[in-house]
């Protein structure tokens, strides 16, 4: 069965530093990967998603995030952080349903 | 562009009432999903409907019931509320089952069970 780690719960980084965020993955098959990102009492919202082709994948608000087949994983990252993005971010791998990881939340700070 | 549309947003019951969320979402999609967030464990999938008149068990479908009610709406009921179903239900959808097709998400709705 398809499952997916986020290594860290909670991530505290200062606002223009640059942020990475773990993601590992368990799949048999070619997995399809998503990040997607909830800012407090909000819904989910789609940064980027993997399906094939190339291993660097761009999305949105300045967020990427590479796929690396020999590590199982798909790191997200972005190279200068606002305050804005302080959040709860989820990987998710999908075959008929989406398996989320537990989250990680990010802190900003001035 | 309304997309996927959750009622209500906020809900307290008492153990052993019942109530349906609703879920409506107006992207013509055949696919519907209704997943829990918990702290510390992401969102986990109680049931979906892959298209119109079909439903399926997700990953913790116990305590509760859905209905597809016609291509635009997805409803779970709890039957008799526990406080264990103290949650954030999400719905989703997408335009059809398949892992390439994205899942958009409706704004939650925060439930309480005292």
């Amino acid at each position: 069965a398809q499952s997916v780690t986020q290594p860290d719960i909670h991530i505290t980084v200062s606002e223009g530093a640059s942020l990475e965020l773990r993601c590992n993955y368990s799949y048999g098959a070619t997995p399809y990967l998503f990040w997607y990102v909830q800012s407090p009492g909000q819904g989910l919202q789609l940064l980027l998603k993997y399906f094939s082709g190339d291993t660097l994948v761009q999305g949105i608000k300045g967020f990427e995030a590479e796929f690396k087949r020999s590590q199982s994983s798909f790191n997200l990252r972005k190279p200068s952080v606002h305050w804005s993005d302080a959040a709860e971010y989820f990987c998710a791998v999908d075959d008929y349903k989406l398996s989320f990881g537990a989250g990680t939340t990010v802190t900003v700070r001035a | 562009n309304a997309g996927v549309t959750q009622t209500p947003k906020f809900q307290v019951l008492k153990t052993g009432q019942s109530m349906t969320l609703q879920c409506a979402q107006d992207m013509n999609h055949n696919s519907m999903y209704w997943y829990r967030q918990d702290p510390g464990m992401g969102l986990r999938l109680i049931y979906y409907s892959a298209s119109e008149g079909t439903t399926d068990k997700g990953e913790v479908p116990n305590g509760y019931n859905v209905s597809r009610l016609n291509k635009r709406e997805f409803s779970l009921r709890l039957e008799s509320a526990a406080p264990s179903q103290t949650s954030v239900y999400f719905c989703a959808s997408r335009s059809r089952q398949g892992a390439k097709n994205i899942q958009y998400f409706g704004a939650g709705t925060r439930l309480s069970v005292l």
